[in-house]
């Protein structure tokens, strides 16, 4: 059974740095892309950045929204995915989903429980 | 980047109706479209993809259609696990969600 927990979420306050972990079992997490998606309370799903497989050399991409702040890595050998948010603003709080990205077209199959991000003074 | 607008935003729907949701491409996707429903306090899940294709475990009342820009998700006979807020998706270039449609009693 394919699972991804998240971890690390909490309240930081703005200019901050937070870390999220994602641990991941039931599948060759080697194999595939990894992605983090976002939500803000009450709105709609946000793609925040992905990190590719090995074989596409862990590549990685970010929304225009976090790019030059957050970064995305993986660590193939704990089966584990990170987001590193450094110069969090207020408008970052959101629940983080850690989400594996199927094998067709870009789909998001699988999706971890999320954790709550607050950013506030 | 293309923007995915879907339409109504809520509607209102009673048990065994049919169900109809929209989502318009600010350009053509091909079918590189996905749709996702998800339930309060829960994360989403993965229903269509590329347009029409039901994924594994989901119940055959749910269909899509389309493609290029104009797309569709149908729940043929309305269950109350259904009750819901769904989501479009396109992964033609970058990726991209719709602003939701909440489907109430």
């Amino acid at each position: 059974e394919v699972q991804l927990v998240e971890s690390g979420g909490g309240l930081v306050q703005p200019g901050g740095s937070l870390r999220l972990s994602c641990a991941a079992s039931g599948f060759t997490f080697s194999d595939y892309y990894m992605d983090w998606v976002r939500q803000a309370p009450g709105k709609g799903l946000e793609w925040v950045g992905r990190t590719r497989n090995k074989a596409n050399s862990h590549t990685t991409e970010y929304a225009a929204s976090v790019k030059g702040r957050f970064t995305v890595s993986r660590d193939d050998s704990k089966n584990s995915l990170y987001l590193q948010m450094n110069s969090l603003k207020t408008e970052d709080t959101a629940v983080y989903y850690c989400v594996r990205v199927g094998a067709t077209a870009d789909t998001f199959d699988y999706w971890g429980q999320g954790t709550l991000v607050t950013v506030s003074s | 980047d293309i923007q995915m607008t879907q339409s109504p935003s809520s509607l209102s729907a009673s048990l065994g109706d049919r169900v109809t949701i929209t989502c318009r491409a600010s350009q053509t996707i091909s079918r590189y479209l996905n749709w996702y429903q998800q339930k309060p306090g829960k994360a989403p899940e993965l229903l269509i993809y590329t347009a029409s294709s039901l994924q594994s475990g989901v119940p055959s009342r749910f269909s899509g259609s389309g493609s290029g820009t104009d797309f569709t998700l149908t729940i043929s006979s309305l269950q109350p696990e259904d009750f819901a807020t769904y989501y479009c998706q396109q992964s033609y270039s970058s990726l991209t969600f719709g602003g939701g449609t909440k489907v109430e009693i």
